[in-house]
């Protein structure tokens, strides 16, 4: 199985800044990364599709880029509600499989 | 809107069985495939089952081959989840989610039903 490892594991930030988050991939998986955002007590959302597709409706503010095995989900000006936890998927090979997560947080 | 809404999860015993099921609305069903994804206590999300639009396809991770099965019934926009010999480690909440076109992203979400197993 491809096992997805995010970092950090957590994330403790301040309104207004830029963050990225990491996931890296056990062995090569194309573009077929994926990235779900998760607030508390509410389902997960689709953020990014495809490493760097963006998903109508998200704001603009969310971008993900990479390939292979190292990939990252960039927030520009984290707002308030963007705290919470973000996941990483693959889709390249079964079984389909998710990281283990990045809370990000208020400083 | 796309609309998902879980039922059935309750309190089993070890060994036990379960059926889980998935309305849909506001889409249509059949032209989508569909999985159940489950996040465990610790909040890890596992992959559960996936079925294509149509119902002739399904996949399992071995976690669950041959305890789970998926299905579908695209007249009444329902999905399902029968989940067998369940194991304490099976405790989760669990998601039915729809697909984004043909793709393996997990479009859109329920909000879960929790499966507890214990004696």
């Amino acid at each position: 199985d491809i096992v997805l490892t995010q970092s950090p594991a957590t994330l403790s930030v301040t309104p207004g800044d830029s963050v990225s988050l990491s996931c890296r991939a056990s062995q090569s998986i194309s573009n077929n990364l994926h990235w779900y955002q998760q607030k508390s007590h509410e389902s997960p959302r689709l953020l990014i599709k495809y490493a760097s597709q963006s998903i109508s409706g998200i704001p603009s503010r969310f971008s993900g880029s990479g390939s292979g095995t190292d990939f990252t989900l960039s927030i520009n000006s984290v707002e308030t509600e963007d705290f919470g936890m973000y996941f990483c998927q693959q889709s390249n090979s079964w079984p389909q499989t998710f990281g283990g997560g990045t809370k990000l947080e208020i400083k | 809107e796309v609309k998902l809404v879980e039922s059935g999860g309750g309190l089993v015993k070890p060994g036990g069985s379960l059926k889980l099921s998935c309305a849909a609305s506001g889409f249509t069903f059949s032209s989508y495939g569909m999985s159940w994804v489950r996040q465990t206590p610790e909040k890890r999300l596992e992959w559960v089952a996936t079925i294509s639009g149509g119902g002739s396809y399904t996949y399992y991770p071995d976690s669950v081959k041959g305890r789970f099965t998926i299905s579908r019934d695209n007249a009444k926009n329902n999905l399902y989840l029968q989940m067998s010999s369940l194991r304490s480690e099976d405790t989760a909440l669990y998601y039915c989610a729809r697909h984004e076109g043909t793709t393996a992203t997990f479009a859109y979400w329920g909000q879960g039903t929790l499966v507890t197993v214990s004696a």
